[in-house]
């Protein structure tokens, strides 16, 4: 268990519909990264939240946003909802940023089938 | 742009056989290079974090290492257990963002 939460952990929706998955860090981690897993493309870097604010971005459509409230858990929203949509999310967080270990933790996914 | 190729893309292994597993990288100011377990279904698990050139880690049955272009795996007599898909990723440093650029993954099986 690497102390990382995500709910929920299957989620079946309709196309154009919009959906939220939640993340919980691990306990006093500031960091907290969204990833996207496909069968063709691997694992994704999407976006990433430190202490509440945007810090980076990767290859994150503009129908899915994120955000990461004071209690440090996230959310990543996602809409008007696509089949290519389909896939395992992941969060992770890490403890530092700026100081070695860098190492992130993976929660357990969502896994997302929009038919 | 960072990137990481891993190869093989699967390997079947006889309990017992030993192997290796490469991860190939090309990256601007290397922070760190990662290792996952990760089996069907579930989350990457932590393995290891190698920072520079020379560096060697060890768990139970499994060691990595690093070169300036190249991490190993090194599985020594394996069991059915290892089997999973083993997925190697690099940190770049210079600021900015934290985030972690993933090789495909090498699918091990190890049978009995």
């Amino acid at each position: 268990d690497s102390g990382v939460t995500q709910t929920p952990k299957h989620l079946i929706t309709a196309t154009g519909q919009r959906v939220t998955l939640r993340c919980s860090p691990r306990s006093g981690d500031l960091s907290v990264y969204w990833y996207q897993q496909s069968l063709d493309q691997g694992l994704q870097f999407l976006i990433q939240y430190y202490n509440g604010e945007e810090r980076a971005k990767g290859n994150i459509l503009e129908r899915f946003s994120a955000q990461q409230f004071p209690d440090l858990h996230s959310e990543l929203n996602l809409s008007s909802l696509e089949l290519g949509d389909s896939a395992l999310y992941f969060c992770a967080s890490s403890a530092s940023t700026v100081r070695a270990p860098y190492e992130q933790y993976f929660g357990p996914g969502t896994r997302l089938t929009v038919t | 742009e960072d990137q990481v190729t891993q190869s093989p893309e699967a390997l079947r292994l006889q309990e017992g056989e030993s192997s290796s597993l490469n991860c190939s990288y090309t990256v601007s100011g290397l922070r760190g290079l990662f290792w996952y377990r990760q089996d069907p279904g579930k989350g990457p698990e932590f393995l290891f974090t190698l920072y520079s050139a020379g560096e060697e880690k060890e768990k139970e049955r499994l060691k990595a290492t690093l070169t300036k272009k190249e991490s190993f795996l090194h599985i020594t007599a394996p069991k059915p257990e290892d089997s999973a898909t083993y997925l190697c990723a690099v940190q770049a440093g210079g600021g900015g963002s934290e985030k972690l650029v993933f090789g495909k993954g090498t699918k091990l099986t190890v049978n009995p």
